[in-house]
Parts: C-alpha cells; sequence; structure tokens
C-alpha cells in the first residue's frame, strides 16, 4: 500500500528566513497531494494542494512543487512569520474517493 | 455556520466498555472519513464513507466501526476499547471526496482507555 515519508520532523528557522520539507511517496498511481498545517490545540487546516497534471503551485509566500517521477513533493514557505510555527502534514491520495495517507508530520518553528 | 462537530470532546472510560463518538456535518459533503492521530505518526486513516451506506477501510481500521446510514452524520464506534485506543480521534468531511478539494476537519475528541 501508500506509505508517506515526510522529512525533516522539526525544523527550526529565524524569522524571515526560507522552510522547506519534503515527502516522499511510494504508490505511483496517487494523484492529489493536499499539505495541512496544525496549530497546537487545533485541527488541522489545508493550506496548498496540488495535483499530478502540475509541477508546482503558490500561493503568496507558500509554494508546493511535485516532481513524479522521483515520486517526491515540497512545501516551500518563504519570509517566515512566527505563526508559520505549528505542524505541516502532507499526505497522498489517489482518486476523489480513495484513502489517504498522511506524512508523520514537521513541526516547524520559526524564531522571532 | 458551515461545520464539522464531534462529540463528546473529552472521553475517559474503561477497558471493554462500548463507546460511539458522533460527527456531523452541515455542509451536505457525500465523504467523510475518521482519523486518529498519536504523537510521531501523524494523521492514520480509520474508516472512510463515500456516500450513505458505502464505507470503507483506511489504514487502521482494526477495533473500530463506523456506519453512514445519513449524509450528515458519520458516527465512529469502538465495540471493546483498548488501552492502546487512547489517542486524539479527527472527523473530518469534504464536498466529493478528497482529491476535489479541501477537507474540512471537526474539533477533535481526545479519548483516554484505562
Amino acid at each position: 500500500g501508500e506509505n508517506v515519508e515526510q522529512h525533516p520532523s522539526t525544523l527550526s528557522v529565524q524569522e524571515g528566513d526560507s522552510a522547506v520539507i519534503k515527502c516522499t511517496y511510494s504508490d505511483s498511481a496517487s494523484n492529489y497531494f493536499p499539505w495541512y498545517k496544525q496549530e497546537l490545540g487545533k485541527r488541522p487546516q489545508l493550506i496548498i494542494d496540488i495535483r499530478s497534471n502540475v509541477g508546482e503551485k503558490k500561493d503568496q509566500r507558500i509554494a508546493v512543487t511535485l516532481n513524479k517521477t522521483a515520486k517526491h513533493f515540497s512545501l516551500h514557505i518563504t519570509e517566515t512569520q512566527p505563526e508559520d510555527s505549528a505542524v505541516y502534514f502532507c499526505a497522498a491520495t489517489k482518486t476523489s474517493y480513495d484513502k489517504v495517507i498522511f506524512g508523520p508530520g514537521t513541526s516547524l518553528s520559526v524564531i522571532p | 455556520e458551515a461545520q464539522v462537530t464531534q462529540n463528546p470532546r473529552y472521553l475517559i472510560t474503561v477497558t471493554g466498555k462500548k463507546l460511539t463518538v458522533t460527527c456531523s456535518q452541515n455542509m451536505n459533503h457525500e465523504y467523510m472519513s475518521w482519523y486518529r492521530q498519536d504523537p510521531g505518526l501523524g494523521l492514520r486513516q480509520i474508516y472512510y464513507s463515500m456516500n450513505v451506506e458505502v464505507t470503507d477501510k483506511g489504514d487502521v481500521p482494526e477495533g473500530y466501526k463506523v456506519s453512514r446510514k445519513e449524509k450528515r452524520n458519520f458516527p465512529l464506534i469502538l465495540e471493546s476499547p483498548s488501552p492502546n485506543q487512547t489517542s486524539l480521534y479527527f472527523c473530518a468531511s469534504s464536498l466529493e471526496g478528497l482529491a476535489s478539494g479541501e477537507q474540512f476537519f471537526g474539533p477533535g475528541t481526545r479519548l483516554t482507555v484505562l
């Protein structure tokens, strides 16, 4: 079955620097890759997603890139701010009505 | 207000005592799902439902049951809870399945099984 690995497990950056989180997946049939942000004590919320027919997607300071050949996708956060501190989860799924596999999460700390 | 609700939010119980965690959404979503969250393991899907009376196993279904008799409700049932089911549980829903767009999560239920 599908397996999603995520690295690093913890990441600490200075405010204003960039942060990059990488995920790899095992099932080449996976075609939808969302990223969720979970602040302490709160529920996960979608921040950006990408489909397999697209190589890159941007939304203000956040971007996601997908390399289908290598089966990995990455989250890029530029100009980090303290409010970016949270746990970030990547996920992969094959179709609309299929199970979802999440990565184990990355705890990002942005130091003011 | 569009939302996913879960009840109870906190529950302490004992081994073997059947319990149900309710989940309800008011967005007319087809796809609903249950996850458990454990430190270092992220979110793991327990069961999901594509529509009324259609459910399927996620990654960790053992020890759990679900039902989808109505579109808005998707209860999670633990017939005989055990301590290894102590976890934070999230219900979630999306309009037509995860790949069609955003999945909305409920506030979570923290379960402790003694």
